[in-house]
């Protein structure tokens, strides 16, 4: 079945640091991407989608572009603050039920001051 | 209210015991889901309505797990018999739209940590 792969955690960066959390996906098509982004206390909420191949979805400073040659869809930032502080989901919506989607593990970034 | 919200926040129970946990939805919202989140796992769907209709149960692990949701509002996911492998934190969310497209956002409660002793 479709699955999600993204990379392990925990991942820790000073402020102002360069991010990326990489993402890759198994599908059988070109389902949509997402990252949702679950802060301390809170529930889970969209970061940012792209819903077709070379798609770039962008929120809050953040972008990833949906590669399908490297089906990847990878999530960065040039300039992370304390804030960002959470843990990061990629997902991606079942081709044949699409309001079905699929996550990876998390990973948990920390950013210090 | 202003977002999905979930209660009880926490649940113990004890093995072989009954629970029942609930979601508020947004207010309107059409579609409701019910997802799973093991200790360091990401979500994982378990059920979805479109209004008061159960559409995919597909998700649900065994059948001691039922949802229902009969007004096409307030749901409530029930295990019965509770087994230590059913510790998790569940999670509700809903979105406004009658399908999903891909592009809807959903929004998703803070989830029901349940610990099975």
């Amino acid at each position: 079945g479709d699955s999600v792969t993204q990379m392990e955690g925990p991942v820790t960066l000073s402020e102002e640091a360069f991010l990326t959390i990489n993402c890759t996906y198994t599908a059988t098509g070109y389902p949509s991407l997402f990252w949702y982004v679950q802060y301390p206390g809170e529930g889970l909420q969209l970061l940012l989608k792209a819903t077709k191949a070379d798609d770039k979805g962008s929120n809050k400073g953040f972008e990833a572009t949906y590669r399908k040659e490297t089906t990847s869809f990878h999530l960065e930032k040039g300039s992370v603050q304390v804030s960002d502080s959470a843990v990061y989901f990629c997902a991606l919506s079942d081709l044949a039920n699409d309001y079905k989607l699929s996550f990876g593990a998390g990973t948990t970034v920390t950013v210090r001051a | 209210g202003a977002g999905v919200s979930q209660s009880p926040r926490y649940k113990v129970a004890k093995r072989g015991q009954d629970v029942a946990l609930r979601c508020d939805p947004i207010s309107g919202h059409v579609s409701l889901f019910w997802y799973q989140q093991a200790l360091g796992q990401g979500p994982e769907f378990l059920t979805y309505f479109q209004n008061e209709a159960q559409l995919d149960k597909s998700g649900l692990p065994s059948d001691r797990f039922f949802a229902e949701r009969p007004e096409g509002s307030v749901s409530t996911l029930k295990i019965q018999r509770t087994q230590q492998e059913d510790s998790a934190v569940y999670l509700c969310a809903s979105s406004a739209m009658r399908t999903w497209d891909g592009g809807v956002k959903l929004f998703f409660g803070s989830g029901t940590q349940l610990s099975v002793l």
